[in-house]
């Protein structure tokens, strides 16, 4: 298994900033993803974060948006960028391809429920 | 990726079994049928995952029926503890994980 702890775990913020969230893994992992989760919804991919590569964006997400960074294989971080009002949500990351655990076995992180005002 | 269909909700009472059904008609031959729990203001956790026929660990049980066109999740003498959103995902063997609406559990005394 893995560990997995986000930071904040929560903020409060005024649309036009942006917010940097960090996922930080107790083992190195290959895969890296990072969804939202909107108030009551279920959750929705954003983007794949392999280390060494760029981030791959589903549709609907950009990376003006959404920069990410994966600088090593233990630690990834989201930005939302330029937030508004519907940019309120949770943002959890999750894990895969930690040893010999199966792609469809991932790990998710507490977190971060972000509020824009 | 195949679609799922489940439940929106289910209402329980401590120590009964539930079994949650979930649909996915367009299942493919590579997909696996996978479920995951997610407790309020966590992040969803993995509790089984099956191919076909029978799958049982120390959380459930995972029923597929031959055709694979359906599976039920069996959460056994469940607890006010089980009380969560359980999300049935199908899929291939590939990272990406595609989530549906899920189904409430709520678990009463």
């Amino acid at each position: 298994s893995a560990v997995i702890s986000q930071k904040p775990s929560r903020d409060i913020c005024q649309r036009g900033t942006s917010l940097t969230i960090q996922c930080q893994v107790d083992s190195q992992v290959t895969m890296m993803f990072w969804y939202r989760q909107q108030p009551g919804q279920s959750l929705t991919l954003i983007a794949t974060a392999n280390q060494g590569s760029e981030a791959t964006y589903e549709s609907g997400f950009v990376i003006d948006k959404f920069p990410i960074s994966r600088p090593n294989l233990t630690f990834s971080t989201l930005t939302v960028s330029n937030m508004s009002p519907e940019d309120s949500s949770i943002y959890l990351c999750s894990v895969g391809g930690a040893g010999n655990i199966p792609p469809y076995e991932q790990y998710f992180g507490p977190g971060t429920r972000l509020t824009v005002t | 990726l195949a679609k799922t269909t489940q439940p929106i909700s289910m209402d329980s009472y401590e120590g009964q079994e539930v079994n949650i059904t979930c649909s996915h008609n367009n299942i493919a031959t590579n997909d696996y049928i996978t479920w995951y729990q997610q407790f309020p203001s966590q992040g969803p956790r993995f509790i089984i995952q099956g191919y076909k026929t029978k799958v049982t660990n120390e959380v459930a049980s995972l029923f597929i029926p031959a055709d694979r066109k359906s599976s039920t999740l069996s959460l056994p003498r469940v607890s006010l503890s089980d009380t969560a959103v359980y999300y049935c995902l199908v899929g291939d063997d590939d990272y990406k994980l595609s989530f549906g609406a899920g189904t409430t559990v709520t678990v009463r005394a």
